[in-house]
C-alpha cells in the first residue's frame, strides 16, 4: 500500500535554529499538507500545497514558516527560526481519489 | 470558532462493548466527513468516511451514523477489542478545503 514518508522521525533543534522538515508524498498525488500536533491536542492544519503554490494557509503558518516541492517527489516544511512552542508533531499528508494519507510525523522538539 | 465538535474527549469500554463517538458541526457546505484513527507516535490513519446523501455506512466493525438535518455523525465500533485502543478524531470539509479535525476522543478497550 502507498504511503508518504517523512524524514526524520525526530528532531531536536536549539530555539532560534531553523529546520527542515521532509516528506515525500503519495506519486500519483496532487495535493500536499502539512499539519502539527501538539502534544496530546488536536491535529491543526498549517498550508496545503498544489500546482506548485500555497493554496490555503492558517493563521499558525506565518513568516517564519516556508514550503516548497524542490524537485517533484520530496516536499518541504522549513521553520527559519524555531520557536520553543513550534516543538509539536509534524504530519505531512497527500490527497488522491480515496481521501488524506498521513506519515508518521516528524516530532519537534525545541530546547 | 470551532468549526466541529466531538465528545466525548475519552471513553474507556470493556471487551465487546459498543463505543460510540460524535461529532456536530455548523458548516452545511461541509460534504465529507471521515474518522481518522491514531496509535501513540504514529499519524492518524483514515478508517471511514461518510457523504451527506447517506445515514449510515459500515465497514467490518466500524460504522458511521450520519444526521444532516441535526448536522452530526458518529461513530460506532462493534465488538470492540483491546487493539481499538486508540484517539479517534473526526474531520470535515468540502471540495478542495482542508481538513479541520475535532479534538479527539481517547479510548480505552479493557479486557
Amino acid at each position: 500500500e502507498p504511503e508518504v514518508t517523512q524524514t526524520p522521525s525526530h528532531q531536536v533543534t536549539q530555539m532560534g535554529q531553523e529546520v527542515i522538515l521532509r516528506c515525500v508524498p503519495i506519486s500519483n498525488h496532487l495535493y500536499f499538507y502539512w499539519y502539527r500536533q501538539i502534544l496530546g491536542q488536536k491535529v491543526e492544519f498549517l498550508v496545503s500545497f498544489y500546482n506548485n503554490e500555497i493554496s490555503e494557509k492558517s493563521e499558525i503558518f506565518d513568516d517564519q514558516f516556508s514550503v516548497e516541492r524542490p524537485d517533484g517527489s520530496n516536499f518541504t516544511l522549513k521553520i527559519r527560526s524555531t520557536k520553543l512552542e513550534d516543538s509539536a508533531m509534524y504530519f505531512c499528508a497527500s490527497r488522491g481519489t480515496v481521501g488524506y494519507t498521513f506519515g508518521s510525523g516528524t516530532r519537534l522538539t525545541v530546547v | 470558532q470551532q468549526q466541529v465538535k466531538q465528545s466525548p474527549q475519552s471513553l474507556i469500554v470493556q471487551k465487546g462493548g459498543i463505543p460510540i463517538i460524535n461529532c456536530a458541526y455548523e458548516n452545511t457546505a461541509f460534504d465529507y466527513f471521515p474518522w481518522y484513527q491514531q496509535f501513540p507516535g504514529k499519524g492518524p490513519a483514515l478508517l471511514i468516511a461518510i457523504r451527506p446523501d447517506v445515514s449510515e455506512k459500515k465497514e467490518g466493525r466500524f460504522t458511521i451514523s450520519f444526521n444532516k438535518s441535526a448536522k452530526q455523525f458518529s461513530l460506532h465500533i462493534m465488538d470492540s477489542q483491546p487493539g481499538d485502543s486508540a484517539t479517534y478524531f473526526c474531520a470535515v470539509n468540502s471540495g478542495n478545503t482542508p481538513l479541520v479535525f475535532g479534538k479527539g476522543t481517547r479510548l480505552s478497550v479493557i479486557a
